[in-house]
């Protein structure tokens, strides 16, 4: 069964960079025909794509996140990773990471972790 | 990337049949047959119920059904339930190679 978890700091002071990691089981992540993505959603807010990588490596970000988002994947430790800079208070969310399918659905998704940006 | 546009909430009482729009531009919805609708409930993570319009994973009701006329899509959840209170997200591709949600529904089962 695959499973997604992600794992990072909880808390980020307000300007130094939020680091998330998703591992992936049940899965080669280096397998073709799908996408890995992170999303967020601030508290009591809707969803917003941040960005997907695919297994060949190419990256596609949110127009507004772009300057600030790195998602990178480690094959060897079968995972893959964000990295958010320069973050303010408006960056607090649950970020999920989440597989993306044919017909770019997101067919699972980790269970999210909550990262506050406070001083 | 501007956000797709959904009705803040929705209601209906058990039994009865309800339908959420999702409305973008020819860039997105309207020039791709790639949305997806989500269910989510309070503290969990989204739950994909349709994808490319109007197809349904396996698992999902067929009380779930998803349709597009030009450039708003549309989730009719029939038959309503109890357990269909959440919030719902669509999401499209977008001519820019990216991803896009909408602003989330609240459906409330009365």
């Amino acid at each position: 069964q695959l499973q997604l978890q992600e794992s990072g700091s909880g808390l980020v002071k307000p300007s130094q960079t939020l680091s998330l990691t998703c591992a992936v089981s049940g899965v080669s992540i280096s397998s073709g025909g799908y996408s890995w993505s992170w999303i967020r959603q601030p508290p009591g807010k809707g969803l917003e794509w941040i960005g997907y990588i695919y297994h060949s490596g190419s990256t596609y970000y949110n127009p507004s996140l772009k300057s600030r988002v790195t998602i990178s994947v480690d094959r060897s430790k079968n995972q893959f990773s964000l990295k958010l800079t320069s973050v303010t208070a408006a960056d607090t969310a649950v970020y999920y990471c989440a597989r993306g399918s044919y017909g770019y659905k997101f067919d699972y998704w980790g269970q999210g972790t909550l990262v506050t940006v406070s001083s | 990337q501007s956000a797709l546009t959904q009705p803040a909430s929705v209601s209906g009482s058990p039994g009865q049949s309800i339908t959420i729009s999702c409305t973008g531009t020819s860039s997105d919805i309207g020039g791709y047959n790639y949305v997806s609708w989500y269910q989510q409930h309070p503290g969990k993570a989204p739950k994909v119920m349709i994808y490319e319009v109007t197809n349904r994973p396996s698992g999902v009701p067929d009380r779930f059904s998803g349709s597009k006329s030009g450039n708003t899509a549309s989730l009719t959840i029939s038959g309503l339930q109890a357990e269909d209170e959440a919030d719902y997200y669509c999401t499209s591709y977008t001519s820019s190679t990216t991803l896009v949600f909408g602003g989330g529904t609240k459906l409330t089962v009365l």
